[in-house]
């Protein structure tokens, strides 16, 4: 049982550069969620999701973008990197609101 | 929204000893309570969780303690253990999908 797969584990761009972080999970879980750790923090949710076709911000959206066109998927966007997006971030998914969020290994992300 | 703070930043036990970390939180409307481990490299991984309806939890050698009139809860770990050691995190959650609201981490070392 893979559980949430994130990728890639690594990876440097450059300022002004686009990427996107890839999430999948196999539980069949309907909610999922993105946060960003910076180096001693603890994590900051980005972006949620509840079910295939609705997202929602969390705390820092702003530089970011999702989509969930599946209940397996819910890869996030950075459309213009800048330094400050440099940063770990780790995907999660839930099988409901009574039900613990299982995190993936994350994707260690350097803007240079 | 919600803050949550987690005393201390980081803690160091001899072997055998037991570990106590707490952390509060602001938003009343908060309801479940879980705590991570984090191994480098690693993403979280959920130790014990509490709701809001229960005062106190125990797994094994873990146990959780929630004081809602005062907004604080704590995790106890007995017996410690080498592999113990790690970054642990509390969290928060509230809102329809549960989002969670992150403390800052404890580094506990268990000394041999």
């Amino acid at each position: 049982n893979a559980g949430v797969t994130q990728t890639p584990k690594f990876r440097i761009l450059k300022i002004g550069q686009s990427m996107t972080l890839q999430c999948t999970q196999d539980m069949n879980h309907n909610y999922m969620y993105w946060y960003r750790q910076d180096p001693g923090m603890g994590l900051k949710l980005i972006y949620y999701s509840v079910g295939a076709g609705i997202t929602d911000k969390g705390e820092v959206p702003n530089g970011y973008n999702v989509s969930r066109s599946t209940t397996e998927d819910f890869p996030l966007r950075l459309e213009l990197a800048a330094p400050s997006q440099t940063s770990v971030y780790f995907c999660a998914s839930s099988g409901g609101n009574n039900q613990p969020q299982h995190f993936g290994d994350g994707t260690r992300l350097s803007i240079l | 929204g919600e803050n949550v703070e987690q005393h201390p930043s980081t803690l160091s036990v001899q072997e055998g000893d037991s570990a106590v970390i707490k952390c509060t939180y602001s938003d009343s409307a908060s309801n479940y309570f879980p705590w991570y481990k984090q191994e480098l490299g690693k993403g979280p991984q959920l130790i014990i969780d509490i709701r809001s309806n229960v005062g106190e939890k125990k797994d094994q050698r873990i146990a959780v303690t929630l004081n809602k009139t005062a907004k604080h809860f704590s995790l106890h770990i007995t017996e410690t253990q080498p592999e113990d050691s790690a970054v642990y995190f509390c969290a928060a959650a509230s809102g329809s999908a549960r989002q969670l609201t992150f403390g800052s981490g404890t580094q506990l070392t268990v000394l041999p």
